[in-house]
């Protein structure tokens, strides 16, 4: 099946820096990536959307000039947290859908876990 | 997304069948019935989707009630790798890919040995 990583798996980084999150596609090319956050005992909540090559769309209520994310390419997409504070400390999740578009499902990546001092 | 009614939680005993219930009674004619999951620590997975009829794969089974308005997920053996949340969503689109998921609280399913 489609295995989609993430890198770091966890990172703990002081207040007042930034951390860069990668989410990779190894077996296929993702149109669109997704980015999650999850806070303990939470649901997931889907924080922006990416197209290979466009700007990313973010949910209501997500600063996109603090999530920065990229996805310059089909296999690639980063999740930059700016100036991290600890209330952006949680469970961070992409996922990526592939070329066959409308019938391809979500594959989820195994999650950052970020812990900001 | 049309809105999903679950329970909280389930507990099951090992090697027997589980049946996890969602409601969803303001479905639309077009949405398709996901079911991810979500073990500890870990990202969601897929499960099985449909949109009328029942569906089975290697994982589980999906009941589709004949009005649509609920369903019911199947785990023929539940194992001790099985205890997770299990989020049940609807989509309009038929792989659930072309958008971000809008999940639930789900149905955290315990299991004992």
């Amino acid at each position: 099946g489609a295995v989609v990583s993430q890198h770091p798996s966890w990172v703990i980084c002081k207040s007042g820096t930034s951390v860069k999150i990668e989410c990779r596609s190894l077996d296929f090319q993702a149109t669109t990536m997704f980015w999650y956050r999850q806070f303990p005992k939470q649901s997931l909540m889907l924080m922006a959307t990416s197209n290979e090559g466009s700007k990313a769309t973010y949910e209501q209520g997500v600063e996109k000039d603090k999530f920065l994310i990229n996805h310059a390419s089909l296999t690639l997409s980063t999740l930059t947290v700016t100036s991290a504070h600890p209330e952006d400390s949680s469970f961070y999740i992409c996922s990526a859908s592939g070329l066959a578009g409308l019938t391809d499902t979500q594959y989820f990546g195994p999650g950052t876990r970020l812990t900001v001092l | 997304d049309a809105k999903t009614t679950q329970p909280n939680s389930m507990e099951s005993n090992e090697e027997e069948p589980v049946h996890l219930p969602c409601n969803h009674s303001t479905i639309s004619g077009t949405d398709y019935i996901h079911w991810y999951r979500q073990l500890p620590s870990q990202g969601p997975e897929y499960v099985i989707h449909g949109l009328t009829s029942n569906v089975n794969n290697r994982m589980a089974s999906l009941a589709i009630a004949e009005d649509r308005k609920s369903s019911t997920l199947i785990l023929h053996r539940a194992t001790l790798r099985d205890a997770a949340v299990y989020y049940c969503i609807l989509r309009d689109d038929p792989g659930g890919g072309a958008d971000g998921l809008t999940f639930g609280k789900g149905t955290h399913l315990i299991t004992q040995p």
